[in-house]
């Protein structure tokens, strides 16, 4: 079993703060990384699919960037809206086996109005 | 377009009763997949298939058994449900080629 740790484990943030996560796992072995939306009640939905060192994507407001020789990835969101309330999934793949990703636990993130 | 369709979406059952949890998809996925969501753990992989006639244990799978019966469907099976097996189940779809997965809605499962 691979270890891919997120924190912070939850986040209260105000309405148009900026705020960051991050997700770290093994630094070899890597295959890609995928960071997910999950709202209360919905399943995940993907955000974004991470497979060079130094990427960056880019949706929006939101924005990832990869560091897989370090072993982490960072989730960055701007100005924070309430619909951003969510939990944020990273799971990261092996190129032993494209089938199969580890999640981390989340980031649980609370926007206030 | 359904994506793919979990069933049913709550069930009670009393220790020891089985059941089949079932998952299909129109995806054309090669590979598909049963996580476990419980408070504070995020998801945790039971089972997996990398196509039609295999399947693999993932972390957790002590309790379970599936079947791949084709290539849309894949089921979850409790034999004797425990208590412990309270839980939110989710099926997932890929392509398996590292491309993010397609969940289902969830079963949430409550075994009294």
């Amino acid at each position: 079993i691979l270890n891919v740790e997120q924190s912070p484990q939850s986040l209260h943030v105000q309405e148009g703060d900026s705020t960051n996560f991050t997700c770290s796992f093994p630094s070899s072995n890597f295959y890609a990384l995928h960071w997910y939306r999950w709202e209360t009640a919905k399943s995940p939905e993907a955000l974004f699919v991470m497979t060079l060192n130094g990427d960056e994507k880019k949706k929006g407001r939101i924005s990832a960037t990869l560091n897989t020789k370090e072993g982490y990835s960072y989730l960055y969101i701007k100005g924070s809206q309430p619909e951003d309330s969510a939990t944020y999934l990273c799971a990261f793949g092996v190129v032993y086996n494209f089938n199969k990703f580890y999640f981390g636990s989340g980031t649980k993130l609370n926007v206030k109005p | 377009n359904a994506g793919v369709t979990q069933t049913p979406k709550f069930q009670v059952l009393k220790t020891g009763q089985s059941m089949t949890l079932q998952c299909a998809q129109d995806m054309n996925h090669n590979s598909m997949y049963w996580y476990r969501q419980d408070p504070g753990m995020g998801l945790r992989l039971i089972y997996y298939s990398a196509s039609e006639g295999t399947t693999d244990k993932g972390e957790v799978p002590n309790g379970y058994n599936v079947s791949r019966l084709n290539k849309r469907e894949f089921s979850l099976r409790l034999e004797s449900a425990a208590p412990s097996q309270t839980s939110v189940y989710f099926c997932a779809t890929g392509t398996g080629e590292g491309q993010p997965q397609h969940f289902g809605d969830g079963t949430r499962l409550s075994i009294l």
